[in-house]
């Protein structure tokens, strides 16, 4: 079954730092592209950061540049963001979510929820 | 930044009958442009690529539409699953969503 699963949400204090990871399952990681969304509480989703198959390209949107660094290990077959400076309004669930091949996201985690707050 | 604007926010519908939701680009996105669907405490789920191709799994009645700045997304016939939040993403330019349409129950 093709899978993916994150982990490392929590309780952080403003100007902390967290390491999300998403581990996955069922098909050949090191051939996609991966992504990292992330969705406010009662909020829409917004694109984070984006990865190529052998991390030779990376993007981050401007709301997280500086701050956020993502990051892959194919031998692991894990992605991951390591997020720094964190502020309330990075307060979201934290989706990991496969390219389809140069499109659309097709396959997405369950997401793990981060919140900033003193 | 390409901007995705979805219309209307909120659209009440009945069972049986169809929905109709908008989405348009601030500039061309070509065929680039995704539908997804997300029920309360789920992630979202591929229904649309390519502006008009269904992803696997997905029911016919639902289609999409569109190219360049104007997209649509039909439910051709609602079924009590259908009842979520949609979204419509353009991947021409990077990546952004837009602000989504609720389809809820008349």
């Amino acid at each position: 079954e093709v899978q993916l699963v994150e982990s490392g949400g929590g309780l952080v204090k403003p100007g902390g730092s967290l390491r999300l990871s998403c581990a996955a399952s069922g098909f050949t990681f090191s051939s996609y592209s991966m992504n990292w969304v992330r969705q406010a509480p009662g909020k829409g989703l917004e694109w984070v950061s984006s990865i190529s198959s052998s991390s030779s390209y990376i993007y981050y949107a401007d709301s997280v540049k500086g701050r956020f660094t993502i990051s892959r290990d194919n031998a692991k077959n894990s992605l991951y963001l390591q997020m720094n400076s964190l502020r309330a309004e990075d307060t979201a669930v934290y989706y990991c979510a496969r390219t389809r091949t140069g499109d659309a996201f097709d396959i997405w985690g369950q997401g793990t929820m981060v919140t900033v707050s003193s | 930044e390409i901007v995705m604007t979805q219309s209307p926010a909120t659209l009440s519908v009945s069972p049986g009958e169809r929905a109709t939701l908008s989405c348009r680009a601030s500039q061309s996105v070509s065929s680039n442009l995704a539908w997804y669907q997300q029920k309360p405490g789920q992630a979202p789920r591929l229904l649309i690529y390519g502006a008009s191709t269904r992803a696997t799994g997905i029911p016919a009645r639902f289609s999409g539409s569109g190219s360049g700045t104007e997209f649509t997304l039909t439910i051709s016939s609602l079924q009590s699953e259908d009842f979520a939040v949609y979204y419509c993403q353009q991947y021409n330019n990077w990546w952004t969503f837009g602000q989504g349409t609720k389809v809820e129950i008349k």
